[in-house]
């Protein structure tokens, strides 16, 4: 069974200009949450979507938006990019999110730096 | 707000020694998660722990939870240098999965 998959492993942006991030889910699994790790705030939530709609959102400014499609798929975008959104971002996904206590399941990131 | 106190935050282990991280959490929660992540790589999930004494070990770890102390113990039994990597606890909140606050992790070294 294939793991979350993101691309691109890697990028590099310029202040001011944005970005979309991209994750596929496992097979089946319906949720899928985003975060942002940095070495100074470590892993920090972004936000979580199921069934294309976003259920849950971390403490980020606007500039940080999602969304999922259909096929569970899901993308993120951060627009008038910052030198401090330098970080790895890393999406996981679940089977459904809700109470059942399985874990999340992380793909390997994308490594975004913002020069 | 939750927040999701890990120590110590650094551990230089002796290979053949035992030791133990601590996770403490301020508010109620019931579902607590272990993961470990390699440099460069991304997090395995190591434990899920649901209840109040839940216990699961995996080989050289043993993961515990108190929810009436809001407190998890992952305790590392003879220790082996297969075991270097950053260690997170993480809790969740709103009833969802998908938000885990995380701990800001403890990074082991074992040394022969």
């Amino acid at each position: 069974k294939a793991g979350v998959t993101q691309t691109p492993r890697y990028l590099i942006k310029t202040r001011g200009q944005q970005v979309t991030l991209s994750c596929s889910p496992i097979s089946g699994h319906r949720s899928v949450s985003w975060y942002q790790q940095t070495p100074g705030q470590g892993l920090q939530f972004l936000f979580e979507y199921f069934s294309e709609t976003q259920r849950n959102k971390g403490n980020f400014p606007g500039r940080f938006s999602g969304r999922q499609f259909s096929n569970s798929r899901s993308e993120m975008n951060v627009s008038t990019l910052e030198l401090g959104d330098s970080a790895l971002y890393l999406c996981a996904s679940s089977p459904s999110g809700q109470g059942l206590g399985s874990p999340l399941h992380f793909g390997n990131g994308t490594r975004l730096t913002v020069t | 707000e939750l927040k999701v106190e890990q120590n110590p935050l650094f551990l230089s282990m002796q290979e053949g020694k035992n030791y133990t991280i601590y996770c403490n959490y301020s508010t109620t929660s019931d579902r607590l998660y272990w993961y470990r992540q390699d440099p460069g790589k991304s997090l395995e999930s190591l434990f899920v722990l649901l209840s109040n004494g839940a216990v699961k070990q995996e080989g050289r770890l043993m993961a515990s939870l108190d929810t009436k102390a809001r407190l998890s113990t992952l305790h590392i039994t003879a220790a082996v240098h297969d075991l270097s990597a950053t260690y997170f606890c993480a809790v969740d909140i709103k009833g969802s999965q998908g938000n885990l606050i995380f701990g800001k992790g403890t990074k082991l070294s074992v040394k022969p």
